[in-house]
């Protein structure tokens, strides 16, 4: 069946600009994580969303983060006012249930910031 | 902070059983063991989880230590497509994040 799908798979935008990146998770699954990964570096968390509950947001870098998950299903990461170190690999991954549910992960979208 | 310690690098000959280890020595008696994978330019992939049991599935085994301190992953034979960035991690307590560390870069060789 289909996995996690991320789009755009690259995107190139102005320091300054807002961004956002697109999650479809796996259909029925009810948890949500958004990851991000520098050049070279381990998985950051960022946040996390599970069914009506309100998200685990204590990943986030900065208040120019921000993140939606509308009906259930597909999320959205914006992030204002781009800056450089904001460049990165952002990965989504959805699973079945939360606890002791593995992760299943899309291939991510690169940022990068000019 | 991950609370996992691995190795930061591994060779492996084509063929060979690679073992990759994890220190975890402040694991909680509710928390998995779960490894993942990433190839160059991919999403991380599932490998296997365990609690205290040693685990086996058609991708590798894991061996969990008595203790629960530390834990092995096997692969049996190692073939040049697991070249790859192996991440263990301890599930967080009785919430729902995998903090991922750094990993284990394994390069298998010819």
């Amino acid at each position: 069946g289909a996995g996690v799908s991320q789009s755009p798979s690259n995107k190139v935008t102005e320091k300054g600009k807002d961004v956002e990146l697109r999650c479809d998770p796996i259909s029925g699954h009810t948890a949500l994580y958004w990851y991000r990964q520098s050049l070279g570096q381990g998985l950051e968390f960022l946040i996390y969303f599970q069914g009506n509950s309100a998200p685990d947001k204590s990943g986030l870098p900065s208040d120019r983060f921000s993140a939606e998950r509308t009906g259930g299903s597909v999320s959205t990461l914006t992030i204002q006012r781009t800056q450089q170190e904001d460049s990165a690999v952002y990965l989504c991954a959805s699973s079945l249930q939360s606890y002791n549910s593995p992760l299943h992960f899309g291939n991510g979208t690169r940022l990068t910031v000019t | 902070d991950a609370k996992t310690t691995q190795p930061t690098s591994m060779d492996c000959a084509e063929g060979r059983a690679a073992n990759l280890p994890c220190n975890h020595s402040t694991i909680s008696g509710n928390e998995y063991v779960y490894w993942y994978r990433q190839i160059h330019s991919q999403g991380p992939q599932y490998i296997i989880h365990g609690l205290k049991n040693n685990e086996t599935n058609e991708m590798a085994s894991l061996i969990i230590t008595e203790d629960r301190k530390s834990s092995t992953l096997i692969l049996p034979h190692a073939t040049l497509r697991d070249t790859a960035v192996y991440y263990c991690i301890v599930r967080e307590g009785n919430t729902d994040k995998l903090i991922f560390g750094t990993g284990t870069r394994l390069q298998v060789f010819p």
